[in-house]
């Protein structure tokens, strides 16, 4: 069966540090995976999708599928970074999404 | 455009009560989802539907029921409240079921079951 993990539920760094947020899936397919995420009074929004390669807000994510991760990296956080990040797998058409990481940056 | 409206935005209920939780978006999207987010779960599907006409359960289907009602309504109702229901339900619309079609979701609506 498919599974999203995050493993870390809250993450703290001191803006200017990298942060990476850590993703792994189980999945027997060809992956499709995204990064979403949630700011402070806003809306739930799709941050990054690995197919795109594209880099979003400083941040970046690789597929490993030897390692069958999709780890968010930034290599300088900042404040404005402090969110609620979610990955998610797409399968047979709908999204399925991991437990969530709250990053807190602090000046 | 708003996107994706949910309404309402908070609703307390008692136990056994009945509601319907509504959502709509003007992006002229052919599939719409509802979601709940759970503390330590995260995102979980309840119910889709992939266009208009056609419903699916998801993950956690039990004790809801959707409607579609048109192209840019999608309905959630709960016949009998019950306290695991607790929780913020969001509603999200995409293109299609494409992964090329990102989600877009709703403000959400935050549920207290007591």
């Amino acid at each position: 069966a498919q599974r999203v993990t995050q493993p870390e539920k809250l993450l703290s760094v001191f803006k200017g540090a990298p942060v990476e947020l850590k993703c792994n899936y189980s999945y027997s397919g060809s992956p499709e995976l995204f990064w979403y995420v949630q700011y402070s009074r806003q809306r739930l929004q799709l941050l990054l999708r690995h197919i795109s390669r594209e880099s979003i807000k400083g941040f970046t994510a690789d597929l490993n599928k030897g390692e069958t991760s999709f780890h968010l990296k930034k290599p300088f956080a900042q404040e404005e970074d402090s969110a609620m990040y979610y990955c998610a797998l797409h399968s047979w058409g709908k999204l399925q999404f991991g437990a969530g990481t709250q990053v807190v940056v602090t000046p | 455009n708003a996107g994706v409206t949910q309404t309402p935005k908070f609703q307390v209920l008692k136990t056994g009560q009945s509601m319907t939780l509504q959502c709509a978006q003007d992006m002229n999207h052919n599939s719409m989802y509802w979601y709940r987010q759970d503390p330590g779960m995260g995102l979980r599907l309840i119910y889709y539907s992939a266009s208009e006409g056609t419903t699916d359960k998801g993950e956690v289907p039990n004790g809801y029921n959707v409607s579609r009602l048109n192209k840019r309504e999608f309905s959630l109702r709960l016949e009998s409240a019950a306290p695991s229901q607790t929780s913020v339900y969001f509603c999200a619309s995409s293109e299609g079921l494409s992964y090329n079609s990102p989600l877009h979701f709703g403000n959400g609506t935050r549920l207290t079951v007591t």
